[in-house]
């Protein structure tokens, strides 16, 4: 079954820098790589995604890249604000009966400092 | 309506009793899961239901049954539980067709056993 890894597991960052999240995961036939942000005592929420077609996808301050070569993909994060910490979790998914079944990364806990 | 939402918040239930978790959305989707989160940890996926029937059953426990009576709702019954269920449960649901449908979660119900 698909295994997906995530580093760092913590990420300290000052408020305007970059931050850069990185997942692996395993089966090759996965299609979907979804990222979502859970601030504590709140649902995980889906901030950007990526399908395995897309080499880099980028919606203001966030982007996703993917390599399916190496079966990696990363999320950053620019000009980083105290509101973007929380934990960040990446998930992969094989799927193309219309629903998917996620398997999630480790999660990194971010913290940007004023 | 654009959520989804979940009831109770929490919920603190004896080894010997019987409760049931109810996750509700309105959006037409007609992919709805269960997953559950231990602290510190990534959501894991334990049940898809998929045009109300189920579709994924991740080897979980007897004591966990989930139920779909129609497409916008989703219960989960519990009985017999141990301490060690203690977790977040959060529903999700996503459209269901051909394709990659993002999933949206709910905010969870945090379950407390004694």
């Amino acid at each position: 079954g698909e295994n997906v890894e995530q580093h760092p597991s913590t990420l300290s960052v000052q408020e305007g820098d970059s931050a850069v999240i990185k997942c692996t995961y395993s089966d090759s036939a996965s299609n979907y790589f979804p990222w979502y942000k859970q601030e504590l005592g709140k649902r995980p929420q889906l901030i950007i995604d990526i399908r395995s077609n897309v080499g880099e996808k980028k919606d203001q301050r966030i982007a996703v890249t993917l390599n399916k070569t190496a079966k990696h993909f990363s999320l950053h994060i620019t000009e980083t604000q105290p509101e973007d910490s929380a934990v960040y979790f990446c998930a992969a998914s094989i799927g193309n009966t219309g629903f998917q079944k996620l398997v999630f990364g480790t999660g990194t806990r971010l913290l940007v400092s004023p | 309506d654009t959520e989804v939402t979940q009831t109770p918040k929490h919920l603190v239930m004896g080894m010997t009793n019987k409760k049931s978790l109810k996750c509700e959305q309105h959006m037409g989707h007609r992919a709805m899961y269960w997953y559950k989160q231990k602290a510190k940890k990534p959501p894991e996926l334990m049940f898809v239901y998929s045009y109300e029937k189920l579709s994924i059953n991740e080897s979980v426990p007897s004591r966990f049954s989930p139920e779909c009576p129609n497409s916008s709702l989703l219960n989960l019954h519990l009985h017999a539980l141990q301490p060690e269920d203690s977790a977040l449960y959060l529903c999700a649901s996503s459209q269901q067709g051909t394709g990659i449908n993002e999933q949206y979660f709910g905010p969870g119900t945090r379950l407390t056993v004694t």
